[in-house]
């Protein structure tokens, strides 16, 4: 079952401009991870956030999250046309035996010159 | 380079016939895992591997088959069982389970389709 849900769905910006993409899931978790994955091509892995941190950065990537509200966003600032993909927000749960990620649904981001 | 490698990139099944995807990696990384993406949608795990000769069923593992034989190979058998096996795979390794939860380094994929 799909834990994450992406909001917007798809969103479309000008280069330069900010984008913020936001993730809601369900049930506890020990971190959430977000990846990108480009047209065709394989998930890669941006950023890791544990459960008790509220706020990361790396680079132009600042990625927040709210355990109470069990959500989190992810804030591109500066976009570039090669930013251009999707983007999926995956929550890792551990049951004792296993860790399991489940992955949101994503959200398509088209950045324009 | 390390990295996750899948192949065919392509593949297509024709009625009633049973296929192999394959997955190799060179990371030294214990834990594997099979992913089956669908148009718009986001990943839902198929099956899972955290040591050699042991896996275990995801979220929608009927209709596969996998086996892990060796610490770099986990190959996804795609049944006749399966009846609406068209979508893309994606097989995915990381280095450590448990609740530190290590993120997942991804293949590229094999887009399967039925002829």
């Amino acid at each position: 079952s799909q834990q994450g849900e992406e909001d917007p769905q798809a969103l479309s910006i000008q280069e330069g401009e900010n984008a913020t993409m936001n993730c809601s899931y369900k049930t506890s978790i020990n971190n959430l991870q977000w990846y990108r994955q480009n047209s065709g091509r394989g998930l890669v892995h941006l950023i890791l956030i544990r459960s008790n941190e509220r706020e990361k950065h790396s680079g132009r990537l600042r990625v927040t999250l709210d355990t109470s509200k069990k959500s989190s966003s992810l804030l591109i600032t500066a976009s570039r046309a090669a930013d251009t993909a999707s983007y999926f927000c995956a929550t890792l749960s551990y049951t004792g035996t296993a860790s399991k990620l489940t992955f949101g649904t994503g959200t398509r981001l088209q950045v324009t010159l | 380079d390390g990295g996750i490698t899948q192949s065919p990139k392509y593949l297509f099944r024709k009625e009633g016939q049973n296929v192999t995807l394959s997955c190799e990696q060179n990371l030294n990384h214990d834990a594997m895992y099979w992913y089956r993406q669908d148009p718009g949608q986001g990943l839902r795990l198929i099956y899972y591997s955290q040591i050699v000769n042991d896996f275990q069923k995801g979220d929608i593992a009927e209709g596969y088959s996998v086996s892990r034989e060796k610490k770099e190979s986990f190959p996804l058998t795609v049944t006749s069982a399966q009846k609406n096996p068209t979508a893309f795979y994606l097989c995915a390794s990381s280095s450590a389970v448990g609740p530190g939860g290590q993120p997942q380094h991804f293949g590229d994929g094999t887009r399967l389709s039925i002829l």
